[in-house]
């Protein structure tokens, strides 16, 4: 079946640096969609990213879908406390099943 | 505020009960799916309804089954308990197959 990998586990930042969390799928996906929990909540839908090589920005984040259709990547600039939690990446496949990632945690030293 | 409700918000179970955790969809979507998350891990996909039926299951045995209610709502039952289902049981709401909104999940310990 479809499996969605994420990396790094942890992400350790120092504020105001920058980092990267990757997410690659086994299949090739028909959206590629990424969440944050922040500890003790629930996952809030950040963005969903559709077309091939698309790239969406939201203020610091930036988010990229694969040429392939098959990985994505978030950036985070200038990075704050407030970005501290777990961002999950999500596939949909063609038959609208939603695969989530095992989520990248984020901590930050002030 | 995504609208999505669920209840409990906390519950304990012993191995072998049966429970039912439900979940109010956000006004106008008519999709619900259930995921479990186990601690440390992401969601795992369960099931989804779509109009009151069952409309797509992840790997997940027959003891885990669910009802869509014609507001939307819907109900997790969990038969026969097992100290492996111990995690956090969430609801999202969207419209057929667009953005899915979270709940605030219920937590179920099995002793």
């Amino acid at each position: 079946g479809q499996q969605v990998m994420q990396i790094p586990q942890y992400q350790h930042v120092q504020e105001g640096e920058d980092f990267t969390t990757y997410c690659n799928s086994s299949t090739t996906l028909s959206n590629i969609q990424w969440y944050k929990q922040r500890p003790g909540g629930h996952p809030v839908f950040l963005i969903q990213l559709v077309k091939s090589g698309e790239v969406k920005k939201q203020k610091r984040l930036t988010f990229q879908f694969g040429e392939a259709k098959k990985n994505s990547s978030l950036h985070i600039t200038a990075t704050q406390t407030t970005d501290v939690g777990t961002y999950f990446c999500a596939g949909l496949n063609p038959s609208y099943k939603l695969s989530f990632g095992a989520g990248t945690t984020v901590t930050v030293r002030a | 505020e995504t609208g999505v409700t669920q209840s409990p918000t906390h519950l304990i179970k012993t191995r072998g009960q049966q429970v039912t955790l439900r979940c109010s969809s956000q006004s106008g979507h008519n999709t619900v799916s259930w995921y479990q998350q186990a601690l440390g891990q992401g969601p795992q996909f369960i099931f989804q309804y779509y109009r009151e039926e069952e409309n797509g299951r992840g790997n997940f045995p027959p003891r885990f089954s669910g009802l869509q209610f014609p507001n939307y709502s819907s109900e997790l039952n969990v038969n026969a308990l097992e100290l492996d289902d111990s995690a956090l049981y969430l609801c999202a709401s969207s419209v057929r197959q667009g953005t899915q909104y979270f709940g605030p999940g219920t937590r179920l310990l099995v002793l």
